[in-house]
């Protein structure tokens, strides 16, 4: 059974540049969460979304945004790009959303100048 | 607000020098305790959800368990290869997203 995939696997833009990323959930699994990881601050939540809809938010401005498909794939878009963008951007599936277990892709290396 | 805190944040052991990592938690209703393990620049790799305090669950040289407060990850024997940063997480009983802790970088040393 194939894994979470993400592309693409890196990316560099600068400053002010828009940026979208996609993420396909393993088989089956209905709900995508996206998490930023940056070394101070860890995992943190973006937003997860279910058939379609957006389930939970974190606490990220409205440059960033999500959406997903009706095959469940989905992709997140990040507009006007800071340096503090940088980051490894990890998407996850489950088959239902929380409490399921999470399955990570290997995540997208963006970096911002 | 549920809160994750693992600890210690860094842990070097020698090959064959078994150890604990900690994960305590606080949380309106425990519904599910996760253990990932992460190498660097990599998406998480799941080993484990525990549902309910008593629980146990082991793959190879890891063991999870579980109490009303907090999991550890028993290693046994550690190899080289097992070293990664190991990260905690919970899901409480609504329908909210799971609180990660900050992880424990684990290096183990030949």
């Amino acid at each position: 059974k194939a894994g979470v995939t993400q592309t693409p696997r890196y990316l560099i833009k600068t400053r002010g540049q828009q940026v979208t990323l996609s993420c396909s959930p393993i088989s089956g699994h209905r709900s995508v969460s996206w998490y930023q990881q940056t070394p101070g601050q860890g995992l943190q939540f973006l937003f997860e979304y279910f058939s379609e809809t957006q389930r939970n938010k974190g606490n990220f401005p409205g440059r960033f945004s999500g959406r997903q498909f009706s095959n469940s794939r989905s992709e997140m878009n990040v507009s006007t790009l800071e340096l503090g963008d940088s980051a490894l951007y990890l998407c996850a599936s489950s088959r239902s959303g929380t409490p399921d277990t999470q399955y990570f892709g290997p995540g997208t290396r963006l970096t911002v100048l | 607000e549920d809160q994750v805190t693992q600890s210690p944040e860094a842990l070097r052991l020698q090959e064959g020098e078994s150890s604990s990592l900690n994960c305590s938690y606080t949380v309106s209703g425990l519904r599910g305790l996760f253990w990932y393990r992460q190498d660097p620049g990599k998406g998480p790799e799941f080993l484990f959800t525990l549902y309910s305090a008593g629980e146990e669950k082991e793959k190879e040289r890891l063991k999870a368990t579980l109490t009303k407060k907090e999991s550890f990850l028993h290693i046994t024997a550690p190899k080289p290869e097992d070293s990664a940063t190991y990260l905690c997480a919970v899901a409480n009983s609504g329908n909210t997203p799971l609180v990660f802790g900050k992880g424990t970088r684990l290096s183990v040393i030949a």
